[in-house]
Parts: structure tokens; C-alpha cells; sequence
């Protein structure tokens, strides 16, 4: 089964980092394309980066665009997310979402259970 | 950006309802829109993707259709397990979106 397992969420003061990581197991990561995904607590989804398999296509969210940085690392079958100024808004449940293919920008076919991340002075 | 707009935010419905939710585009889309379910403290599931393709496991009560700028997602008997909140999402842009959210409760 696939599974997808986050972790790195923290409460961090404005301005600050914070890096997460999400696991993979259960299919080949290094074939698909990998998406995070946030929800602020009792708001709506909110697509914020992708990478395609082998890292060739990077795309992000405007709000995020400049300050996050998503990587992934294929033979360790994880992703991650490096958070730098993050700002109040930024708090949210930050998802790790799979994409169908290996390129191309898709539905999200599979999720993690999110992890949390908390802006606040 | 590519607005998704979903109609009504929210709704009440019994057991047994039929239950229909519109998603909107700011621009056309084509077919490249998908629709997932949520329920409090969990992660979305995919239900359907490219307007009307539903995914393995989900129920026939589900359905979907549109293309263009209009889209709905429709629930023909709602049962107990099928009450949470439903998002439409695209694929149109690089840049993908969702609606802001339907939520289904009981009557």
C-alpha cells in the first residue's frame, strides 16, 4: 500500500524556518511527481509546490514562490519542503500528495496525514 | 490563476437525498477537473477525476459532469458516510487550484 508519512511540523516565530520531510513507501517514488499541499486549520485546500520525478519541473504557489524550497531525494524515497520567513499565514497542515504520473501537474491520488505548522510569536 | 469557485458552501441533506454541487471556473478548463472528500481530521480521497472518471472503491451514487467552466459532482442517495466537505480542484495551469469547499451535513 501506498503511504505517504510527514513530519518536521513545529510552532515557529515569524521569520523563521523550518524544514519537512515526508516518507514514501509502498511504490517506485523515484516514477512519480510529488506535490505539498496545505489547509489552514478550518480552511480550505491550498496547492502549494510540486516537483516531477527526476526534479526537472519545479513549479510553486505565488504566496509561497521565493521563501519555500522543495526538494526531493530519490534514493532515500523522500521529499521535503525547506519553509524560510515564514509568516503568520503560512500556518497550516502542510500534506505530502502524490501525483498519478511522473510528469505533468494532475490530480493528487494519495496523501499523507499531514503535519502541523505553527506561525505565531 | 484559474478561480474555482464551488456553489453552495454548504448544505443541509437526509438520508436518502439527492445532493448536487456546482464548481465554477474563471476560465475554461476543459475537462481537467477533479473532486476529492474530506472528512474532519483527515486527509482528502479522491473521488473522481477528469470530470466524470470515478475512482476504484468509490461508490456509483457518485457521479460527475461538465466541461468548460461548469461542473458538478452529484450524490444520488446520500448515505451517512457521505457526509464531510468536497473539493473541486483543476489541472488546467501548472499552478493548480481548488474550490473553497462544500460541506454536507445532516438535516
Amino acid at each position: 500500500d501506498v503511504q505517504l508519512v510527514e513530519s518536521g511540523g513545529d510552532l515557529v516565530k515569524p521569520g523563521g524556518s523550518l524544514r519537512l520531510s515526508c516518507a514514501a513507501s509502498g511504490f517506485s517514488f523515484r516514477s512519480y511527481t510529488m506535490n505539498w499541499v496545505r489547509q489552514a486549520p478550518g480552511k480550505g485546500l491550498e496547492w502549494v509546490a510540486s516537483i516531477s520525478s527526476v526534479s526537472t519541473y519545479i513549479y510553486y504557489a505565488d504566496s509561497v514562490k521565493g521563501r519555500f524550497t522543495i526538494s526531493r531525494d530519490n534514493a532515500k524515497d523522500s521529499l521535503y519542503l525547506q519553509m524560510n520567513r515564514l509568516r503568520v499565514e503560512d500556518t497550516a497542515f502542510y500534506y505530502c500528495a502524490r501525483d498519478p504520473y511522473g510528469v505533468g501537474n494532475n490530480w493528487f491520488d494519495s496523501w499523507g496525514q499531514g503535519t502541523l505548522v505553527t506561525v505565531s510569536s | 490563476d484559474v478561480q474555482l469557485t464551488q456553489s453552495p458552501s454548504s448544505l443541509s441533506a437526509s438520508i436518502g437525498d439527492r445532493v448536487t454541487i456546482t464548481c465554477r471556473a474563471s476560465q475554461s478548463i476543459n475537462r481537467y477537473l477533479h473532486w476529492y472528500q474530506q472528512k474532519p481530521g483527515k486527509a482528502p480521497k479522491l473521488l473522481m477525476t477528469d470530470t466524470s472518471n470515478l475512482q476504484s472503491g468509490v461508490p456509483s451514487r457518485f457521479s460527475g459532469g461538465g466541461s468548460g467552466t461548469h461542473f458538478t459532482l452529484t450524490i444520488t442517495s446520500l448515505q451517512p458516510e457521505d457526509f464531510a466537505t468536497y473539493y473541486c480542484q483543476q489541472s488546467y495551469t501548472t499552478l493548480r487550484t481548488f474550490g473553497q469547499g462544500t460541506k454536507v451535513e445532516i438535516k
